[in-house]
């Protein structure tokens, strides 16, 4: 069946760095696009980043562009979230996503989620 | 970027209720949209999409419907199990992807 479970979450300071890390499993990792999809109590479920299932496309929302970067590793069937620059406001979970087959943009299968907290 | 606005917030009901809840995206999105269920602490769980087919294994009474900005969802008799917070996302214009606010069914 299909597992993603996310790690690397944690506690950091404003202006600090995190790379999350999602392994996945159950499926064939390197034919799907997946997304990254936080989670705030205040702002509900808010999409963050997709990549393709070929790691040659990437599309990012406005408020993480320029500070977070999405990344795939076919050889450890892992998508990883490197966030740079983080602020209070990027304090969530955040779930990794597999793209559906029949249309990549939306979600068939969700992570656990990992907690990031950005605070001084 | 697409606005997608649930109705209501919240919402209580009964086991064994009708229950529909309303997305309205600020264009058209031409069926391109999905449903989720989320219970407290779990991930969101996929239950339709293009507006109204059901994800395998989701249970017969939720149902979809709608076209161009308007849609439904309605869970034709509630079960205990039902109660969650639903969410409604679009995927015809990305990106962004985005989510409508969500919408708490709670047991009246």
């Amino acid at each position: 069946q299909v597992q993603l479970v996310e790690s690397g979450g944690g506690v950091v300071q404003p202006g600090g760095s995190l790379r999350l890390s999602c392994a996945a499993s159950g499926f064939t990792f390197s034919s799907y696009g997946m997304h990254w999809v936080r989670q705030t109590p205040g702002k509900g479920l808010e999409w963050v980043a997709f990549i393709r299932y070929d790691g040659n496309n990437k599309y990012y929302a406005e408020f993480v562009k320029g500070r977070f970067t999405i990344s795939r590793d076919k050889s450890k069937n892992t998508l990883y979230l490197q966030m740079n620059s983080l602020r209070a406001e990027d304090t969530a979970v955040y779930y990794c996503a597999k793209g559906a087959a029949v249309a990549p943009y939306f979600f068939d299968y969700w992570g656990q989620g990992t907690l990031v907290t950005v605070s001084s | 970027d697409i606005q997608m606005t649930q109705s209501p917030s919240s919402l209580s009901a009964s086991v064994g209720d009708r229950v529909t809840i309303t997305c309205r995206a600020s264009q058209g999105i031409s069926n391109s949209l999905a449903w989720y269920q989320q219970k407290p602490g779990k991930a969101p769980k996929l239950l339709l999409y293009a507006a109204s087919r059901l994800e395998s294994g989701v249970p017969s009474r939720f149902s979809g419907s709608g076209s161009g900005t308007d849609y439904t969802l309605t869970i034709s008799s509630l079960q205990p199990e039902d109660f969650a917070t639903y969410y409604c996302q679009q995927y015809h214009s990305t990106p962004p992807i985005t989510f409508g606010q969500g919408t708490r069914l709670e047991i009246k």
